[in-house]
């Protein structure tokens, strides 16, 4: 079975400080996605990547961004966290022609910025 | 661009219920059909999916069914039991990514 793992499944940060969200995974998958999920709007795609260091803008990246220096390993950097930050990140990945395949997701990073 | 419109919830049903979640979509093209499900403190897990017209998928005791003529892919299951209790979201392949509905909670008491 697929294996995605991420690091925190609660953390709580103040404003203004750069937060890190990890990400791993075990299936040798060449796209990795971060997500972001909020009551009532389901999943918002915030970055996604197809290839080490390649990285691009999902739907709403703004005050977000991305690393991905190693195959199994996607981070997501918030530069300056705001409150309206406060949100469930989950990370997913998938193998193939992107879009094609299920996506594989981790259990969820329930992030607070107070 | 593509979306997916999925009904609102909450769902609240008996053990041994008829569970339908309606699910329609807006594509340009032939997009993949997904359903996943989202249990209490857990990550999204693939139900079933549906790749072309017609295509029934199943799992679990759940089906849908990708119907072109109506942009419809609604989930259905037979007799639910609490274990079914859960978040339900429909989505659809759009180029690179996922397009999500909104999602549906749904409670089964015994």
């Amino acid at each position: 079975d697929v294996k995605v793992t991420q690091s925190s499944r609660y953390l709580v940060k103040r404003t203004g400080e750069k937060v890190f969200l990890e990400c791993v995974q075990d299936m040798d998958h060449e796209n990795m996605f971060w997500y972001r999920q909020d009551p009532g709007l389901g999943l918002r795609l915030i970055y996604f990547s197809y290839d080490v260091k390649m990285k691009e803008k999902g739907d709403i990246p703004e005050g977000y961004s991305v690393s991905r220096e190693k195959k199994e390993r996607f981070s997501l950097i918030l530069e300056s966290a705001s409150t309206n930050q406060t949100s469930m990140y989950l990370c997913a990945s998938s193998w193939g022609v992107l879009g094609a395949q299920p996506q594989h997701f981790g259990d969820g990073t329930r992030l607070s910025i107070l | 661009g593509n979306s997916v419109t999925q009904m609102e919830g909450p769902v609240t049903l008996s053990e041994e219920a008829f569970l339908t979640i309606n699910c329609t979509y807006t594509a340009t093209g032939y997009p993949s059909l997904f359903w996943y499900v989202q249990y209490p403190g857990e990550g999204l897990q693939l139900l079933l999916k549906a790749t072309k017209a017609d295509d029934k998928g199943s799992n679990k005791g759940f089906e849908a069914t990708y119907r072109k003529e109506t942009t419809s892919f609604h989930l259905e299951k037979g007799s639910v039991q609490v274990s079914d209790s859960a978040v339900y979201f429909c989505a659809l392949s759009d180029d690179y990514k996922l397009s999500f509905g909104a999602g549906t909670t749904v409670t089964v008491r015994a």
